[in-house]
């Protein structure tokens, strides 16, 4: 069965400083890979996806993530933080596109200090 | 706004009652995916409807039924409701079958409590 890891529960960083947000992923085929936003009441906006060619995909608010086969990973980064980055981050995969269901990791809180 | 509509925003209700709870989707999309998250759970699939039919199962319980109406709408039914029922639940809409394009677009949730 698939499974998607973060490993890391919260994380936080100071404003302008970088950022990279760990996902890796269990599947035997190459994965569909999403990483989703959710700020505090709100519903899960989507940052990016990969579904093939480029390994390194380029999202909205300046974020990017790198899939990597070799380490089952889907790293999220983003070169400096801004204050409206504190949010939850999900990582989340689906085996093709014909498979409805999104598997989301647990989450990764992120806190952003001035 | 998303333009997934989810109603209501939040729901309080008592163990032993039965809930409805709404979504409708983007203009245009066929697919309605429902999803719960709780702090045990987090994210958890329930099921998948497209264009009125029924495609997916997920960790659905029996108590739980859904349904997808002609104009594309859809209803989760939450009945018999037990204090661990008590969570976010998502609907998300996509133009196709699966994950093409842009993915899944996500309402803004319905929180219900049950006490």
């Amino acid at each position: 069965a698939q499974s998607v890891t973060q490993p890391d529960i919260h994380i936080t960083v100071s404003e302008g400083a970088s950022l990279e947000l760990r996902c890796n992923y269990s599947y035997g085929a190459t994965p569909y890979l999403f990483w989703y936003v959710q700020s505090p009441g709100q519903g899960l906006q989507l940052l990016l996806k990969y579904f093939s060619g480029d390994t390194l995909v380029q999202g909205i608010k300046g974020f990017e993530a790198e899939f990597k086969r070799s380490q089952s990973s889907f790293n999220l980064r983003k070169p400096s933080v801004h204050w409206s980055d504190a949010a939850e981050y999900f990582c989340a995969s689906t085996s093709n596109f014909g498979n409805e269901k999104l598997t989301f990791g647990t989450g990764t809180r992120l806190t952003i200090i001035p | 706004d998303s333009g997934v509509t989810q109603t209501p925003k939040h729901l309080i209700t008592a163990t032993g009652q039965r809930v409805t709870l709404r979504c409708s989707p983007r203009s245009g999309d066929l697919s309605v995916y429902w999803y719960q998250q709780s702090l045990d759970q987090g994210l958890q699939f329930l099921i998948h409807y497209y264009n009125g039919e029924e495609r997916a199962k997920g960790n659905i319980l029996e108590r739980f039924s859904a349904q997808q109406f002609p104009d594309l709408h859809s209803e989760l039914n939450l009945s018999s409701l037990e204090l661990g029922d008590s969570a976010l639940y998502f609907c998300a809409s996509s133009v196709v079958l699966g994950l093409r394009g842009s993915g899944y677009t996500f309402g803004s949730g319905t929180r219900l409590t049950v006490v």
